[in-house]
């Protein structure tokens, strides 16, 4: 089966400047969740979809964050304005529906932002 | 609030010894528990988990993991290292009732020859 895509693969922006990021999950999975990944840190979960609709983005910085999920499927995260801070690995999930359920990542989208 | 601790930032072994990789979670209820690992360049792998029933976990490659409640512990293990095992490797817990993961810091694996 394929796996979750998403792009760009990586992306050199400056501070203040717009970026998208954008995920494809695994047909058929229901839950969705983007993780910011810092160097030298484990991966802290930004938001989290079920279907369309947001389950938890209490990590999310909604200031300069925002994403969507468009008809359940495909996702999209923006921040706007970047900042230094922000440099980091994005990394999209998908699992089918329910607690425990094993998470299958994709490769990530590597920020910098200078 | 939930959290995985994982103490060692960096081990190195030698290819053909055994290997240990700690965590330790603060979870208030039975916990979901996780080992991923993630090569250079690559997204995340799930090595294995543990829900409830036997303590000892197998996974894949070769690695298992052992729940212990009472050190509130779920250890990987691998009993003979290959140089391909080096990698960064995760722990984490499943967090309430949605599904999501929280993770501990990492440890990278290095192997000599």
């Amino acid at each position: 089966e394929a796996g979750v895509a998403q792009s760009p693969r990586y992306k050199i922006i400056e501070k203040r400047q717009s970026v998208a990021f954008w995920c494809n999950p695994i047909s058929g999975h229901a839950t969705l969740y983007w993780y910011q990944q810092i160097l030298g840190q484990g991966p802290k979960l930004l938001i989290q979809f079920q279907n369309n609709g947001v389950v938890d983005d209490s990590q999310l910085p909604k200031d300069r964050f925002s994403a969507e999920r468009l008809k359940g499927v495909d996702s999209t995260l923006k921040i706007q304005p970047a900042k230094l801070e922000d440099s980091a690995v994005y990394l999209c999930a998908s699992s089918l529906a329910g607690v425990g359920e094993k998470l299958f990542f994709g490769s990530g989208t590597q920020l910098s932002v200078l | 609030a939930q959290s995985v601790t994982q103490p060692d930032i960096h081990i190195t072994v030698s290819e053909g010894a055994s290997l240990e990789l700690r965590c330790n979670y603060s979870y208030g209820a039975t916990p979901y528990l996780f080992w991923y690992v993630q090569s250079p360049g690559q997204g995340l792998q799930l090595l294995l988990k543990y829900f409830s029933g036997d303590t000892l976990v197998q996974g894949i490659k070769g690695f298992e993991a052992e729940f212990k409640r009472s050190q509130s512990s779920f250890n990987l293990r691998k009993p003979s290292v290959h140089w391909s095992d080096a990698a960064e490797y995760f722990c984490a817990v499943g967090a309430g009732n949605t599904g999501k993961l929280i993770f501990g810091q990492g440890t990278t694996l290095q192997v000599k020859p």
